[in-house]
């Protein structure tokens, strides 16, 4: 099983600052089969980012993400309002699939 | 538009068997591999399984193997998560989530609103 390991467990910014967030893999991940999501309180996660580093529809161009193998990341440009939530990562590479345990990106 | 619509809250007593569902629409459910997420209370997401409602093909996560069942209907567009015999671990969110094609290598990119599930004596 692909463990992940998201890190910082939690990222306390401001609005309107960049947010860099980790996702670092037990093993390799084939294809960049990584996923982001975000999570905010009492709402269903949203699928941000597949294959790494492809927005999701309607996700605005304020999220990327890169990197390939066992190194991942999503960088929020500047943060807005709306973006204070739990980020997770998943990979879709192996089975059984596996989300990394969550970042949250607090109002500082 | 794609629309998963969920049962609604349950409270069961340990023991006690449950089924809840996922009723989708926008789309056509016999062709797209549907699958279920846990999230405990104040914990983070667990990938369940998936199960593809053309043919039944099922994938379990070995964490959830033999816990519980997933099934669907697609005469009426309805996947099924089940327990025959709750405990009160069980008591979490599940969410239930669909894959974007016919790959089973994808994330999940359209999700219901959750169902909770309390068990409770």
């Amino acid at each position: 099983e692909i463990v992940l390991t998201q890190s910082p467990g939690t990222l306390s910014l401001s609005p309107g600052e960049r947010a860099t967030l980790s996702c670092r893999a037990s093993q390799s991940v084939s294809s960049s089969y990584l996923a982001w999501y975000h999570q905010k309180p009492g709402q269903a996660p949203r699928l941000l980012m597949y294959g790494a580093s492809i927005r999701a529809t309607g996700i605005p161009d304020r999220f990327s993400g890169s990197g390939s193998g066992t190194d991942y990341t999503l960088t929020i440009s500047r943060l807005e309002p709306e973006d204070f939530a739990v980020y997770y990562c998943q990979q879709y590479d192996s089975s059984p699939r596996t989300f990394g345990q969550g970042t949250k990106v607090e109002i500082k | 538009e794609v629309q998963l619509v969920q049962s609604r809250a349950e409270v069961r007593k340990p023991g006690e068997s449950l089924k809840i569902s996922c009723k989708a629409s926008g789309y056509n459910f016999a062709n797209y591999w549907i699958g279920w997420v846990r999230q405990m209370p104040g914990k983070g997401l667990e990938w369940m399984g998936i199960i593809y409602p053309g043919d039944s093909d099922t994938r379990y996560s070995p964490s959830f193997q033999g816990q519980v069942t997933l099934s669907a209907d697609k005469s009426i567009s309805t996947a099924y998560l089940q327990w025959s015999s709750l405990r009160a671990s069980d008591t979490a969110m599940y969410y239930c989530a669909r894959l974007p094609g016919l790959l089973t290598e994808s994330p999940f990119e359209d999700w219901g609103l959750g169902t909770l599930v309390t068990v409770s004596s």
